[in-house]
């Protein structure tokens, strides 16, 4: 049982490129997330997903696009990357909205 | 959107010291969960605080979800090394938002 994987973990960007985060989950969870995290500022919600066909914006939007086609797969994407975008990415996933969220590797992406 | 505000930022305790974290609210909080996070590593799932004035236990580690639900503490009996991370609380908004706060980073020294 995989639980929830990442990919990639690690990716380097050039300013204005663009990229798909990939988040998967095999465990049939209807809520994904993805979050960043920066130094100092915690988890911050992106955009979550609470069931297949369904996204909705957190806290930092901004600059990022989602898309949750099947259940299990939940993809976040960069269309035109910053250097603010420069972060360590987190994926998400929970049965429900009042249980525990299983967490990814996460990836680390960098832009320059 | 209601946020959670965590304190303190960092911690750095003597090896056996106790510890705690405290995680507050301007409203009220549906349900409180706590997550640690390794150095390196990704958030995982520490326990989950519904009930008004509600205390858990793990071994060593005692959770209190305040009688308003507005507070949540994490309170660590005699630190250890294996304690080190980042220690985050989080709150469920409007039943499918997890939010959450900035986290308490604790170092020990032995």
């Amino acid at each position: 049982n995989a639980g929830v994987t990442q990919t990639p973990k690690f990716r380097v960007l050039k300013t204005g490129q663009s990229m798909t985060l990939l988040c998967a989950q095999d465990m049939n969870h209807e809520y994904m997330y993805w979050y960043r995290q920066d130094p100092g500022m915690g988890l911050r919600l992106i955009h979550y997903s609470v069931g297949e066909g369904t996204t909705a914006k957190g806290e930092v939007p901004d600059g990022y696009n989602v898309s949750r086609l099947k259940k299990q797969n939940f993809l976040l994407g960069l269309e035109s990357a910053a250097p603010s975008q420069t972060s360590v990415y987190f994926c998400a996933s929970s049965p429900t909205g009042i249980t525990e969220a299983f967490f990814g590797q996460g990836t680390r992406l960098t832009v320059v | 959107g209601q946020q959670v505000m965590q304190i303190p930022q960092y911690q750095h305790v003597q090896e056996g010291e106790d510890f705690t974290t405290y995680c507050n609210s301007s409203t009220t909080l549906s349900n409180i969960q706590w997550y640690k996070q390794r150095p390196g590593g990704h958030p995982v799932f520490l326990i989950q605080l519904v009930k008004s004035g509600e205390v858990k236990k793990q071994k060593r580690l005692t959770f209190q979800f305040g009688e308003a639900k507005k507070n949540s503490s994490l309170h660590i009996t005699a630190t250890q090394t294996t304690d080190v991370g980042t220690y985050f609380c989080a709150d469920m908004e409007y039943g499918n938002k997890l939010v959450f706060g900035a986290g308490t980073i604790l170092r020990v020294k032995s």
